[in-house]
């Protein structure tokens, strides 16, 4: 069964500062995966996602994430926090074998520090 | 905009008594899903429907209800609304399954 795992339910970091939030995932098929983010009072919306083909997937604000299958991981990456990032981000899968369902993450809550 | 309204966005309720969310789609979403947002769990999936009049289990079905009898609507029923049933309430669209996800701002519900 597939499930995702991210790393830290809070994470602080400094505006300008690298922002780094984890999510290792276990899926016995190849898997489509994802990152969203919710700012306060709101739903989420996509970050960016991986379904095949290139490794290294760019998303909106800045964001990308890099899908590696040997360490089943999909961290979110940004070189220089913003302000405006402070929000809670998602980490998702799914995949054919869980009829693609969609399943998330617990949540990372980022605090950006000015 | 995806086009995902719930309403209402803010409900407080008693113990015993029926509730009813509302999700409307303004795209052409095939399918639909409710999930329940708690501290610490992330999303869960209540049910989900990939069309009109079908409509599935998810993770966290029991104690709700729901139906879609017109593609654009998918209303999420509480028959008793239970103290545990205290949580915000997210409806999304997705064109495939397994594809993006496109939720609605949300309903916090809250039980007394």
């Amino acid at each position: 069964a597939q499930s995702v795992t991210q790393l830290g339910s809070h994470v602080s970091v400094s505006e300008g500062a690298l922002v780094l939030l984890r999510c290792n995932y276990s899926s016995s098929v190849p898997p489509y995966l994802f990152w969203y983010v919710q700012y306060p009072n709101q739903g989420l919306q996509l970050l960016l996602k991986y379904t095949t083909g290139a490794t290294l997937v760019k998303g909106i604000n800045g964001f990308e994430a890099e899908f590696k299958k040997s360490e089943t991981s999909f961290h979110l990456t940004k070189p220089s926090a913003h302000m405006s990032d402070a929000a809670e981000y998602f980490c998702a899968v799914s995949d054919r074998a869980g009829g693609f369902k969609t399943i998330f993450g617990a949540g990372t809550r980022l605090f950006v520090k000015a | 905009d995806a086009g995902i309204t719930q309403s209402p966005r803010y409900k407080i309720t008693e113990t015993g008594r029926q509730v009813t969310l509302m999700c409307h789609q303004t795209w052409s979403h095939s399918y639909m899903f409710w999930y329940r947002q708690d501290l610490g769990h992330g999303l869960r999936l209540i049910y989900y429907s990939a069309a009109a009049d079908i409509t599935d289990k998810g993770e966290v079905p029991d104690g709700y209800v729901v139906s879609r009898s017109k593609t654009e609507n998918f209303p999420l029923t509480l028959e008793s609304a239970t103290r545990s049933q205290t949580s915000v309430y997210f409806c999304a669209g997705s064109g495939a399954p397994g594809d993006t996800q496109y939720f609605g701002p949300g309903t916090r519900l809250t039980v007394l």
